[in-house]
């Protein structure tokens, strides 16, 4: 089936600790994002890449990183230079311009200790 | 820049009753979507509805309708016939004609009574 897969669900982490999150999609879409949800709240981008070897700065890039090496692959790098790590991230696609919908994933909790 | 407020944190439905679930936009981009999700308990979201700029007729998709005012910059979320299993998270969303990014609102807990 096509969708977009994230890996691991719930992950856990030290404190000062660099971890990356997987974000894979099958769908052939060019765009590719990074949210972040915070309790009750709405989601915020992190970052956003339309097209293979090049991505953008969301509203909050800070203390985050990206690659995106491969047309199926966009994983986020949360460094220990982001301040409040412990959020749920939120991967998504979509094709690159046109009224489309964009699809998500079922997202990754990150708790930091 | 690009604004959603929902302006509802929390509503309350009982089932088999419809409810609409308000959004206002603020853009100052000629061409524009804007878009409807939904967020179970189970986190991820689904994509419910969309309505372009420039569309004359509101959109529709089964038991969910958006009431378009384009004047009053409102994108209101109509869920007809409520089922139990509506209550969740919902939001509103927007694209700009800049590109493919989204910029959402705040939600609305939706829960339906039996």
């Amino acid at each position: 089936d096509g969708g977009i897969t994230q890996s691991p669900k719930y992950l856990f982490r030290k404190e000062g600790q660099n971890v990356t999150l997987s974000c894979e999609q099958n769908l052939n879409h060019d765009a590719m994002y990074w949210y972040r949800q915070d309790p009750g709240q709405g989601l915020r981008l992190i970052y956003y890449s339309q097209i293979v070897n090049d991505f953008q700065k969301g509203d909050i890039a800070e203390g985050y990183s990206v690659s995106r090496e491969k047309k199926e692959s966009f994983p986020l790098t949360v460094t220990s230079a982001q301040k409040n790590p412990t959020a749920f991230y939120l991967c998504a696609s979509s094709t690159s311009g046109g009224a489309l919908e964009q699809f998500f994933g079922p997202g990754t909790r990150l708790t930091v200790l | 820049a690009q604004k959603i407020t929902q302006t509802q944190p929390g509503m309350f439905v009982q089932e088999k009753e419809a409810v609409t679930l308000d959004c206002t936009y603020d853009t100052s981009d000629p061409s524009y979507g804007l878009f409807w999700y939904k967020q179970p308990s189970s986190g991820e979201m689904i994509f419910l509805i969309y309505q372009g700029s420039y569309d004359q007729q509101n959109a529709t998709e089964g038991r969910y309708s958006l009431n378009f005012q384009k004047a009053r910059k409102s994108a209101n979320l109509v869920i007809s016939a409520s089922q139990l299993g509506d209550s969740a998270m919902y939001f509103c969303a927007m694209r700009g004609s800049g590109g493919s990014r989204l910029t959402f609102g705040e939600g609305t807990q939706l829960t339906v009574n039996p």
